[in-house]
């Protein structure tokens, strides 16, 4: 079974800092890691995802990610927030598993942005 | 294009009551899932449909839950005897197919289930 752990249910930085947003994960096979962005009364909007092709992986709104396999983990940054960042992010798992690639998320890290 | 689409936004019901969820993927899209996210917290697999096959629904909390995808299309989660612990957000995911290249699904807005 897979699982994902997110470091920091709340993370406050101020506008214009870095954003770093901790995940790791646990799995038996090589597996897919993604980051999903939750504004308010909304649903999930895929912002990056890791297919086993480069570990540096770049996404929309200028966020990136980088898969470390020797430290299981796939930690979100952007060199510099802006106060729309100010959200709920969730990193979720996937594997391959003949077309069913359930999600397990992680419980999520709520982003607050200081003016 | 559209995108996923789920109704009601918004249910309100009163324990005991029976309740149906309605996603309509997108047009095409082989795979769909339905998670159950309680508040403040993560989603959580429900099930999963390949077409109208449900192959996976090891994720339904009770056998009070029921989901369908009759035409391998539209798709219907019901609740049974609804309970207070059924209160959530349910969201709905299709994607192309499964190829193993970790899709991960587009989402719907979800349906708000609140049990009174």
């Amino acid at each position: 079974a897979q699982s994902v752990t997110q470091l920091g249910s709340h993370v406050s930085v101020s506008e214009g800092a870095l954003v770093l947003l901790r995940c790791n994960y646990s799995s038996s096979v090589p597996p897919y890691l993604f980051w999903y962005v939750q504004y308010p009364n909304q649903g999930l909007q895929l912002l990056l995802k890791y297919t086993s092709a480069a570990t540096l992986v770049k996404g929309i709104n200028g966020f990136e990610a980088e898969f470390k396999k020797s430290e299981t983990s796939f930690h979100l940054t952007k060199p510099s927030a802006h106060m729309s960042d100010a959200a709920e992010y969730f990193c979720a798992v996937s594997i391959s598993n003949f077309g069913n690639e359930k999600l397990t998320f992680g419980t999520g890290t709520r982003l607050t942005i200081i003016p | 294009g559209a995108g996923v689409s789920q109704s009601p936004r918004y249910k309100v019901a009163k324990r005991g009551q029976d309740v149906a969820l309605r996603c309509d993927p997108i047009s095409g899209h082989v795979s769909l899932f339905w998670y159950q996210q309680a508040l403040g917290q993560g989603p959580e697999f429900l099930t999963y449909f390949q077409n109208e096959a449900q192959l996976d629904k090891s994720g339904l909390p009770s056998d009070r839950f029921f989901a369908e995808r009759p035409e391998g299309s539209v798709s219907t989660l019901k609740i049974q005897r609804t309970q207070q612990e059924d209160s959530a957000v349910y969201l709905c995911a299709s994607s192309l197919e499964g190829t193993g290249l970790g899709l991960g699904g587009d989402f719907g807005p979800g349906t708000r289930l609140t049990v009174t």
